[in-house]
This record gives C-alpha cells, structure tokens and sequence, in this order.
C-alpha cells in the first residue's frame, strides 16, 4: 500500500513569489490535513479537507490556501512568500470519514522543505 | 481546548539504556493519544496510539506506552535503546468531535556510545 506522497520535497523561493504544494494520500483516505512545522512554532494545523471540501482551518492568515480534488489529492498554495513563511510542510492522511481526524490519527509524508529568500 | 505538554526538550541516554519519554495531556475525557517519532528531514511516523481498554499500549521499534488516567500522562517507554532511535518524538492527542490532532512540542533523543 503506498504511503502519503508529497512533491517537491524541496523549494526556494523569492520573498513576494507564490507556491503551490501537492500531497497524495494514501488509497482509499479522503481526509488530508496540512501543518507547517517550524523550529519556533513546532506542528501547526492549517486545513483539513474532507471530499473535495474544507472541514476544518487552523489560525493562520488568507494568503494560505488550498483544495482537494475528487481523486483525494490535495494541494496547497501560499501566495506573497514571506520570509517566516520557511517550514517543512506536512501532508497527513487520514481514514476519517464523518468523524474527525482525531479519532484516528494520521499518516504523514515526507513533507516540502520550503524556503523563502 | 486540549493541550500536550512534552516536558524534556532534550534527553540523552547511552546505548543499551531504558528510555522513558513524558508526555501530559489537559483534558477532561479520555482523548486519542498517539506517539510520533520523527527522522530529521522525514515526516512523522506513528509509533503507537490508543484509543481505549488497556492501558498499556505495544508499538512498533520496540516501544510501549501506558496511559494513566489519574496523572493524565502518556510516557513512552523502550527498555533497551539503539542508536538509530536517535530522534524527535511527539507526544499527540485528538479529541472526538476536535478537528485536529495536537502535538506537543517535541523531546529530542541524543543516543551515545
């Protein structure tokens, strides 16, 4: 069974440039979350989606945004990079149907190293 | 809303030693509690989580886990530690009806010869 897929695993980026992430979730998951990890901040949520649809968003501003499409892929996009916006991004999949991720747990992927310059 | 406390930023234990790794959680009602261990670089890998009966959790690599509801902890427990399991854990927990896990904020191990 393959696991959770996320490309790039590495990227650099210019201060004011926009960036957009993929994740595949493992077969069969229709929940992907998102989390920025940071030395400073540690495991933060962004978003999770639930068949196409955003269920749940973590505290952080407009300019992070993202989208699930019917095959269960997901991608995120951050738009006017910002210098603190540097983080491993994490994709986690989860077999949660109507119910939480939380009561599940998650299966993470390598994540995208993103830096901004 | 729930929280997790990892109270050891930093262990180091020599190899061939037991490991111990704390973890408390603030909730009210029994919560999903998950270990994660995490490779630099990597994404996290699930150890072990509970859920619910007994309290003593068996992992993968090695590790076990006991939830004690009257201390509201979840340590992590190796008895013998090698040195590939130099990492960062994180201590998680979910609650039914929450839309996230929370994680605590991450005990790295340092394993020495």
């Amino acid at each position: 069974k393959a696991g959770v897929t996320q490309t790039p695993r590495y990227l650099i980026k210019t201060r004011g440039q926009q960036v957009t992430l993929s994740c595949s979730p493992i077969s069969g998951h229709r929940s992907v979350s998102w989390y920025q990890q940071t030395p400073g901040q540690g495991l933060q949520f962004l978003f999770e989606y639930f068949s196409e649809t955003q269920r749940n968003k973590g505290n952080f501003p407009g300019r992070f945004s993202g989208r699930q499409f019917s095959n269960s892929r997901s991608e995120m996009n951050v738009s006017t990079l910002e210098l603190g916006d540097s983080a491993l991004y994490l994709c986690a999949s989860s077999p949660a149907g109507d119910r939480s991720p939380a009561n599940y747990g998650y299966t993470f992927g390598s994540g995208t190293r993103l830096t901004v310059v | 809303a729930q929280s997790v406390t990892q109270p050891d930023i930093h262990i180091t234990v020599s190899e061939g030693a037991s490991l111990e790794l704390r973890c408390n959680y603030s909730y009210g009602a029994t919560p999903y509690l998950f270990w994660y261990v995490q490779s630099p670089g990597q994404g996290l890998q699930l150890l072990l989580k509970y859920f619910s009966g007994d309290t003593l959790v068996q992992g993968i690599k090695g590790f076990e886990a006991e939830f004690k509801r009257s201390q509201s902890s979840f340590n992590l427990r190796k008895p013998s530690v090698h040195w590939s399991d130099a990492a960062e854990y994180f201590c998680a927990v979910g609650v039914g009806g929450y839309p996230k896990v929370t994680f605590g904020t991450g005990t790295k191990l340092q394993v020495i010869p």
